[in-house]
């Protein structure tokens, strides 16, 4: 079965930029999207089709996805953007998650 | 205003069934894509199942294949997954999600989710 690879955990100083990685076989030939989850609340997306950003959501975040990496950037990152993060994509008409990665603002 | 409520979560015995509702407002339901999407407290999410704005074509993951059912009341503006032969493995916030214009395997709403624990 497919699987999408993220690192546990990030971590970024206030102002700066947050990068954070998804990698899968061929993930580049798929759509990528992701989500944002912070504690106790259902996930929100913030980027769709590798690089658009939904309504509502900052500039601050982009989006980008190539050979078997994609890639959810965060510049000027804000304490606000402190969460728990997930790709996603769809392979064989089955969607299936990264395992996540917590971004911590400090 | 988008909104979907889940409901049905509870407590089931291993091999018990539940049904869950998500009972949705604000959008023309039958024009969309809907989802069901789980996590274990503390872990990631895991996809479930999809359904067709018709009901006319549902996906499912390969874990729940055979044993869980997706369906959706248009009448109703309703999406539920019947939920059979229930394992432990099973126990996990439920949530349900709409999928987006255009992009109807992108879920961009989400409800708060129901909690079903499978026990012993």
């Amino acid at each position: 079965s497919y699987e999408l690879t993220q690192p546990p955990s990030v971590s970024v100083s206030p102002g700066q930029t947050a990068s954070i990685t998804c990698s899968g076989d061929k993930l580049g030939n798929k759509y990528s999207c992701w989500y944002q989850q912070k504690t106790g609340q259902s996930p929100v997306l913030v980027m769709y089709q590798d690089n658009r950003r939904p309504s509502g959501i900052p500039e601050r975040f982009s989006g980008s996805n190539s050979g078997n990496t994609a890639t959810l950037t965060i510049s000027g990152t804000q304490a606000m953007d402190e969460a728990d993060y997930y790709c996603q994509a769809w392979d064989r008409n089955t969607g299936v998650f990264g395992g996540g990665t917590k971004l911590t603002v400090l | 205003e988008v909104q979907l409520v889940e409901s049905g979560g509870g407590l089931v015995q291993p091999g018990g069934s539940l049904r869950l509702s998500c009972a949705t407002s604000g959008f023309s339901f039958s024009s969309y894509w809907m989802h069901w999407v789980r996590q274990v407290p503390g872990k990631g999410l895991v996809w479930v199942s999809c359904i067709n704005g018709d009901g006319s074509t549902t996906r499912y993951a390969d874990s729940v294949k055979g044993r869980f059912t997706i369906s959706r009341d248009n009448a109703k503006s309703t999406v539920y997954l019947q939920m059979d032969s229930l394992r432990a493995e099973d126990t996990a916030v439920y949530y349900c999600a709409r999928g987006a214009v255009g992009a109807p395997l992108v879920k961009d709403y989400w409800g708060q989710g129901t909690l079903v624990t499978v026990y012993s």
